[in-house]
């Protein structure tokens, strides 16, 4: 199956600092989601980003599907960042199937 | 985005029990419903599949006499633990999507206790 590496796996940062987390996959896709998952374990979606750019106020991702990687970009991030953001992935042929990584764990302090 | 439900949000139970978890699409309908299952601190892994008036797909590993699956409706998904034990205690999570966008969406997840 499809290996999906997020890194880092931990992230602490100031308020109000901006950060990167990335997502590499091993084959080709027909989706890519980042999620936020909150401490209640709300899974919040983010982004549907198979290839491209796109933003959402201080959030903004990548997909360079050709090279098989995705980047997510936090800006001035504030303590309700928080959380464990997961990307996940659609392989080819898999049938509409989400492969989840292992998630980047961000803790923003005050 | 399209909104999806679970109830409960817990339960506890007694070990040789079973117990059921819903998962509703509210806004839109939802011709296929995932089911997956994630421990403390560890990633979410699918459990299986399901479409609307077909049989679950479930994944290498799961037992499907143990984790009863029905997708009765395209708003509607139900998980069935049977005979539950301490080891089945978990965090289950459902999504859904709708054959006019390929998105899922989540959830708020079940947790499960079994004494």
């Amino acid at each position: 199956g499809i290996q999906v590496e997020q890194s880092p796996p931990d992230l602490i940062l100031q308020e109000g600092a901006n950060s990167t987390l990335r997502c590499n996959f091993s084959d080709s896709v027909n989706n890519l989601q980042w999620f936020h998952q909150n401490p209640w374990g709300q899974l919040i979606n983010l982004f549907y980003i198979p290839s491209g750019t796109k933003q959402n106020g201080r959030l903004s991702a990548t997909t360079v599907a050709t090279e098989r990687y995705s980047l997510l970009y936090i800006s001035s991030s504030q303590t309700t960042d928080s959380g464990v953001y997961f990307c996940a992935v659609e392989h080819i042929g898999s049938n509409y199937k989400l492969t989840f990584g292992k998630g980047t764990l961000l803790t923003v302090n005050p | 985005g399209a909104v999806v439900s679970q109830h409960p949000s817990r339960v506890i139970c007694k070990s040789g029990t079973s117990v059921k978890i819903e998962c509703r699409s509210l806004d839109f309908q939802a011709t296929t419903m995932f089911w997956y299952r994630q421990f403390p601190k560890k990633s979410l892994m699918l459990m299986a599949t399901s479409n609307e008036g077909s049989k679950a797909t479930y994944e290498q590993g799961v037992e499907k006499d143990k984790f009863l699956i029905n997708h009765a409706s395209l708003t509607l998904s139900t998980l069935t633990v049977t005979s539950a034990h301490p080891e089945d205690s978990s965090f289950y999570i459902c999504s859904a999507s709708s054959g006019s966008f390929n998105e899922q969406y989540f959830g708020p997840g079940t947790r499960l206790t079994v004494t």
